[in-house]
């Protein structure tokens, strides 16, 4: 079964910058089919992508966090990043961490999910 | 990017209602559009993709359906584990993007 672990700081100061891991076990993250995302959804509030990086290791980002955002992948410890500078309030929401997989072709969506690691942004 | 909106924004039906979940695009999106189901502190699971195929291991009283710009998720006999929000997600261009969500209740 395949699972994905978020692990990072829960809180941030204000301009800092955000580093988040997703550990993923039951599959590897440069094999198959698969890009691997990450989603936030602000307290109460509805789901943003945040932007993926594919088995191959390119990457693509939401235009309305790229020039904050970098996501990385460490193919020896199976394991995905996020970084996002400049925090501020606004950033402040549930990460999820998730595989998105593809099939007949060229249908995709989420299919597995992290718990999700609530970050805040407070100094 | 593409918006997507959902409606109603919340309900509340009774065991064994029939509930339909209504996701409109901004632009035609074929069938690419899938469905997720979130209950409080957990993450999404999903449903349907593609529009109306059923996920692996989803009850059969769920079912998708539209192409284009409209599509639906009918609950056919509403269950106490359906509680909830519900949103449907676009995976056709550009950035993912999500509905704003339906709350469902139950009575």
């Amino acid at each position: 079964q395949v699972q994905l672990q978020e692990s990072g700081p829960g809180l941030v100061k204000p301009s800092q910058t955000l580093s988040l891991t997703c550990t993923v076990s039951g599959a590897s993250i440069s094999s198959g089919v698969y890009y691997w995302s990450w989603i936030r959804q602000h307290p109460g509030k509805g789901l943003e992508w945040i932007g993926y990086i594919s088995y191959s290791g390119s990457t693509y980002y939401n235009p309305s966090l790229k020039s904050r955002l970098t996501i990385s992948k460490d193919t020896s410890n199976n394991h995905f990043s996020l970084k996002l500078t400049s925090m501020t309030a606004a950033d402040t929401a549930v990460y999820y961490c998730a595989r998105e997989v593809a099939v007949m072709v060229s249908f995709y969506y989420f299919d597995f999910w992290g718990q999700g690691s609530l970050v805040t942004v407070s100094s | 990017d593409i918006q997507m909106t959902q409606s109603p924004s919340s309900l509340s039906a009774s065991v064994g209602d029939r509930v339909t979940i209504t996701c409109r695009a901004s632009q035609n999106i074929k069938n690419y559009l899938n469905w997720y189901h979130q209950k409080p502190g957990r993450a999404p699971k999903v449903l349907v993709y593609a529009a109306s195929s059923l996920q692996s291991g989803v009850p059969s009283r769920f079912s998708g359906s539209g192409a284009g710009t409209d599509f639906t998720l009918t609950i056919s006999s509403v269950q106490p584990d359906d509680f909830g929000t519900y949103y449907c997600q676009q995976s056709y261009s550009g950035p993912k993007t999500f509905g704003q969500g339906t709350r469902l209740e139950i009575k």
